[in-house]
């Protein structure tokens, strides 16, 4: 069975911490693994990742993946209280219809 | 539009009564996906359209759930006789599908809209 599994579950840190998301995943026929931030309203895009080894930045954010061991993490350096949300990560599945297996998400908290 | 556009963003209604969510995707995308969040779970996906045809619904829970896309733009999910269980988030996502040549498709990120939240009483 297809999943995706992400640790911790939830995550308390000061303004200027650095944190880091893990993400595992057993999917039959992987294609790419996308990283979500969710606040209270939809997933917006962060990452999509399809080649090991190479890391995706966006400012202060940046990911990486690993085939071989099929896990990726997500990176924030200097957190800010904007960045407090749950942080998804899901896989696309090879097929007709190329679904996104999700997993329950981190729930991050940057306290001031 | 801009964005994925769904609605209404709150639905209540009484176990047993039929509801009708709608979703209009980016525009100008062929592929869309309806998915079901329960409270702190990842989304599950539910069903899937290229264009106007449903090449995917094995996610459906139960044959009381519907969904169509007659011209191959807006989607309509219908869940009959609702029950409980069905309380949820219901999110839409849409995504392009660039032709790459020789029968290959580039593989393309999904843009979610804000859901629907659908409470069951």
């Amino acid at each position: 069975e297809d999943k995706v599994v992400q640790s911790p579950l939830s995550l308390v840190v000061h303004e200027g911490d650095t944190v880091t998301l893990n993400c595992s995943y057993e999917v039959t026929n992987f294609r790419s693994l996308l990283w979500y931030k969710q606040e209270k309203k939809a997933p917006t895009f962060l990452f999509m990742l399809t080649s090991s080894g190479i890391e995706k930045k966006s400012g202060r954010l940046s990911s990486i993946l690993d085939k071989k061991e099929l896990f990726s993490i997500l990176n924030i350096t200097a957190t800010q209280t904007g960045d407090s949300a749950v942080y998804l990560c899901a896989v696309v599945k090879g097929g007709a219809t190329n679904k996104l297996i999700f997993g329950t998400g981190t729930l991050l908290a940057v306290q001031p | 539009g801009a964005g994925v556009s769904q609605s209404p963003r709150y639905k209540v209604a009484k176990r047993g009564q039929d509801v009708a969510l709608r979703c209009d995707p980016i525009s100008g995308h062929v592929s869309l996906f309806w998915y079901q969040q329960a409270l702190g779970q990842g989304p599950e996906f539910l069903t899937y359209f290229q264009n106007e045809a449903q090449l995917d619904k094995s996610g459906l829970p139960s044959d009381r759930f519907f969904a169509e896309r007659p011209e191959g733009s807006v989607s309509t999910l219908k869940i009959q006789r609702t029950q409980q269980e069905d309380s949820a988030v219901y999110l839409c996502a849409s995504s392009s599908r660039p032709y790459t040549g020789q029968g290959g498709y580039s593989n393309q990120p999904q843009h979610f809209g804000d859901g629907t939240r659908l409470s069951i009483l």
